[in-house]
């Protein structure tokens, strides 16, 4: 079974510091990779999405990611914070044929001015 | 081009009431997804909606159902409410059908707050 384990529940970073939030998952075969971004009662926002290639992957806002596969890791990035990006970012890994996703428990960013 | 819409945006129902959450998806997006985002528990996957067929659920009783209209539209339906369904219902459309391969990237709707008192 697919899991995804997000280890930091709450971080809090300066704003113009860098950000690196946690992602590891376990699926057995090529992970379908996402990172969200929800703010306080909204839906999702997709960040950015890993299915193949560069391992690297940009998104929106300046996120971007990368896939390691010999560490089943899939780490957020940004290299400078604004207060705009405190919310709460999900990690979730998908099967790559239309399935259901499966979620981390999310990691809280809290930005401080 | 307008993203998933969901209705209503809050919904109050007491115990043992029926519920009723509609989701529109992406245009031209054939799947539909809902999943439960409840205080403590995270996100959930509920049910899979493609081409009017239930395709996949989730770990949930019987009476979460739903369906999905010929216009791809989607209804979660919730019978016997308890305390516990409060939560945040979300719904998401992609593009991929069954048949599809690879990029069923979800694309999710600002979602439906349910209490159920």
């Amino acid at each position: 079974a697919q899991s995804v384990t997000q280890p930091d529940i709450h971080i809090t970073v300066s704003e113009g510091a860098s950000l690196e939030l946690r992602c590891n998952y376990s699926y057995g075969a090529t992970p379908y990779l996402f990172w969200y971004v929800q703010s306080p009662g909204q839906g999702l926002q997709l960040l950015l999405k890993y299915f193949s290639g560069d391992t690297l992957v940009q998104g929106i806002k300046g996120f971007e990611a990368e896939f390691k596969r010999s560490q089943s890791s899939f780490n957020l990035r940004k290299p400078s914070v604004h207060w705009s990006d405190a919310a709460e970012y999900f990690c979730a890994v998908g099967s790559g044929t239309a399935s259901k996703l499966t979620f981390g428990t999310g990691t809280r960013l809290q930005v401080t001015l | 081009e307008a993203g998933v819409t969901q209705s209503p945006t809050h919904l109050i129902k007491t115990r043992g009431q029926q519920a009723t959450l509609r989701c529109s998806p992406i245009s031209g997006h054939t799947s539909v997804y809902w999943y439960q985002q409840a205080l403590g528990l995270g996100l959930q996957f509920l049910l899979w909606y493609d081409e009017g067929e239930e395709r996949n659920r989730g770990n949930f009783p019987p009476r979460f159902s739903g369906r999905q209209f010929p216009n791809y539209s989607s209804e979660l339906n919730v019978n016997a409410l308890e305390l516990e369904d409060s939560a945040l219902y979300l719904c998401a459309s992609s593009l991929v059908s069954l048949l599809g391969a690879g990029t069923d990237t979800q694309y999710f709707g600002p979602g439906t707050r349910l209490t159920v008192l």
